[in-house]
């Protein structure tokens, strides 16, 4: 699976949108990007995912350069709830395929 | 809909013992997935189960062994239990060849073992 690499951390104010970049120069065309969030202590909880093409639900917006070395992930109006540990993922997707994380991005949501 | 379920959700043991961790699946889903994380690290692969065989497997001694039941829920063995072992134990469950090919895993909350 191709590596990533994002910030170590980031901090946003409440009710601004939250923009996480990613880099992944080294993706390859059958990989997906993936995008989880893990809240202290708890299990990582999965947000959103896409191939090329820009994806939104109700969480968060995924936006793939058109080179799709990079991406971002964008939470349209922070709140205190979203700070956790932000994962960025490359993997191929098939029932034995992985989730290998890196160190990810620290989101600090503030007042 | 119950997500991924694990239990115990603490559990504390010391080193030479054995812990079995369990694992029930979100519905619908039929492979499973174990991970290790340690403080202040990211999860680190452990192992897949699909169809009761453990289908890939991390960078982990055979200390670690698993099972998959024919209801598609998990358990997670360690043997020999070591100080370094102590981390958040998680579990992810995934629909498999159903899902497609976007295979996306989903978290449980996790079991925290202690090593003393």
């Amino acid at each position: 699976d191709a590596k990533t690499t994002q910030p170590p951390s980031m901090d946003c104010a409440e009710g601004r949108a939250a923009n996480l970049p990613c880099n992944h120069s080294t993706i390859s065309g059958n990989e997906y990007v993936y995008w989880y969030r893990q809240i202290h202590s708890q299990g990582p909880q999965y947000i959103i995912h896409g191939l090329k093409n820009n994806e939104t639900n109700e969480m968060a917006s995924l936006i793939i350069t058109e080179d799709r070395k990079s991406s971002t992930l964008i939470l349209p109006h922070a709140t205190l709830r979203d700070t956790a540990v932000y994962y960025c993922i490359v993997r191929y997707t098939g029932t034995a395929s992985k989730l290998t994380f890196g160190t990810g991005t620290r989101l600090q949501v503030t007042l | 809909d119950a997500g991924v379920t694990q239990s115990p959700t603490h559990l504390i043991k010391t080193r030479g013992q054995q812990v079995t961790l369990r694992c029930s699946p979100k519905s619908g889903h039929d492979t499973v997935s174990w991970y290790q994380q340690a403080l202040g690290q990211g999860p680190q692969f452990i192992f897949q189960y699909y169809e009761e065989e453990e289908r890939q497997r991390g960078n982990f001694p055979d200390r670690f062994s698993g099972h998959q039941f024919p209801n598609y829920s998990s358990e997670l063995n360690v043997n020999a239990l070591l100080l370094g072992d102590s981390a958040l134990y998680l579990c992810a469950s995934s629909p498999g060849l159903a899902g497609g090919r976007t295979d996306t895993q989903y978290f449980g909350p996790g079991t925290r073992l202690t090593v003393l």
